[in-house]
This record gives structure tokens, C-alpha cells and sequence, in this order.
């Protein structure tokens, strides 16, 4: 089993509609959890943390499930400019070692 | 403001040749710095560890020697492509890690063309 599955998608919405991803992972114990958006030909870069309360950034809303092992992120209204792959990143204990998912495609469509 | 910065963005080499690319941390030590490599539209791939003061550790599968790494400094990693194909041809991106929560930060990536 990998570390960290993610469905690679892609999501086609229309603007204004939500749009939820999840990211599952298999290491009960790991610390920290990340939303990174990657635009086509960039390098990936941080959305948000995720905290076991789940936290909100604007229409971004990200939440931590422990007991099903699985981080989500949800958009809501979303804009053209949302459309980019959506990568999650856990990190399973304190350390250097990082699990990357395979990233999620969306694409908004006008 | 950025956080790690690499370069060079893009370069182009003929076959047979190096390539050198650097990533810096800015205002921050970084002892530990990741290099990746991302062929279009895949996934990343670590490609190797880079500590600060000792020898990378590389994964299954990288060439330790075709693929050097040396991170002589707090703030300094680079990546030299030796001997390079056009097979090698791919987006090269390092990261480091900052804060409490470990958070990893990205380079902004090296378009590496061998011709």
C-alpha cells in the first residue's frame, strides 16, 4: 500500500461550484499534513496546513479525519484561477521524510 | 516573500556536458535540503537528500554519480548533471524544511533542456 493515495483526478467544474478532494494515508501516527497547488510549469507551492480542528483559508476549507486516516480539501465558488493540480504532503513523524500524493487536477471551466 | 530560491529557472546543455543548479535558503539554515525531479505531467520524485556537511543520501534508483550533490554550507545546496542526456531532460526542483510543523518549502524550479 503506498504511503499516501490521492486521486489524480481530473476534476472538471463548472465556476461557482464546490469541489472536494481527499487524500488518504497510511501511517496512523503521522504529525503533519499540507495542501500544495501546483500551476502547470511551477514549482508546488503551500495552500495550507492542516489542523485536527480542520481549518479555513477563505473558500478553502481543510480537514483531518485520524480515525479513517485521510486529510480533505474543499473549495467552494470556484474561480478559473483555482485550476492548477492540488498535491497533498504528509509528513509522518518529526523528522526529514515527507510523503508526496500524486496530485489532483482541477480544472474550472468557465 | 520566497523562502528557498533556486536557479538557474531555465537552461539548456548539449549532451555530454554539466549542469550545475543551486538552491539557496533564504534568511534561514537549512541542514537538510531535498532535490526532486518532475518529467511533464507526473508526480515529484525525490531524487536525493542533501545534508549539510556530509554526503547526500540518494533514492533507489538515482545515479550518486551522475546526479552530484553538495550542500557545503547552512544555506546551500546545489545538483550538477554530469554528463548530460536527453533523457535527462526534466524539471528539477529542490525544497527545505522550516518552522515547527515541518513545513516543506519549494525552489522555483529548474527547466533543464539537453539538446
Amino acid at each position: 500500500r503506498k504511503e499516501v493515495e490521492q486521486d489524480p483526478g481530473p476534476f472538471n467544474v463548472p465556476e461557482g461550484a464546490t469541489v472536494a478532494f481527499n487524500c488518504t494515508y497510511s501511517n496512523s501516527a503521522s504529525q503533519s499534513f499540507f495542501w500544495y497547488r501546483q500551476d502547470c510549469r511551477k514549482e508546488p507551492k503551500l495552500l495550507m496546513s492542516v489542523y485536527s480542528s480542520g481549518n479555513e483559508d477563505g473558500r478553502f476549507t481543510a480537514q483531518l479525519n485520524r480515525a479513517s486516516q485521510y486529510i480533505s480539501l474543499l473549495i467552494r465558488d470556484s474561480k478559473l484561477s483555482d485550476s492548477a493540480t492540488y498535491l497533498c504532503v504528509v509528513n509522518p513523524n518529526t523528522g526529514n521524510q515527507f510523503y508526496f500524493g500524486t496530485g489532483t487536477s482541477l480544472t474550472v471551466i468557465p | 516573500g520566497a523562502v528557498v530560491s533556486q536557479h538557474p529557472s531555465r537552461v539548456i546543455c548539449k549532451s555530454g556536458t554539466s549542469v550545475k543548479i543551486e538552491c539557496r535558503s533564504l534568511d534561514f539554515q537549512a541542514t537538510t535540503m531535498f532535490w526532486y525531479r518532475q518529467f511533464p505531467k507526473q508526480s515529484l520524485m525525490l531524487m536525493a537528500t542533501s545534508n549539510e556537511g556530509s554526503k547526500a543520501t540518494y533514492e533507489q534508483g538515482v545515479e550518486k554519480d551522475k546526479f552530484l550533490i553538495n550542500h557545503a554550507s547552512l544555506t546551500l545546496s546545489t545538483l550538477t548533471v554530469t554528463s548530460a542526456h536527453p533523457e535527462d531532460s526534466s524539471f528539477y526542483i529542490c525544497s527545505a524544511v522550516l518552522g515547527q510543523r515541518n513545513t516543506i518549502y519549494f525552489g522555483e524550479g529548474s527547466w533543464l533542456t539537453v539538446v
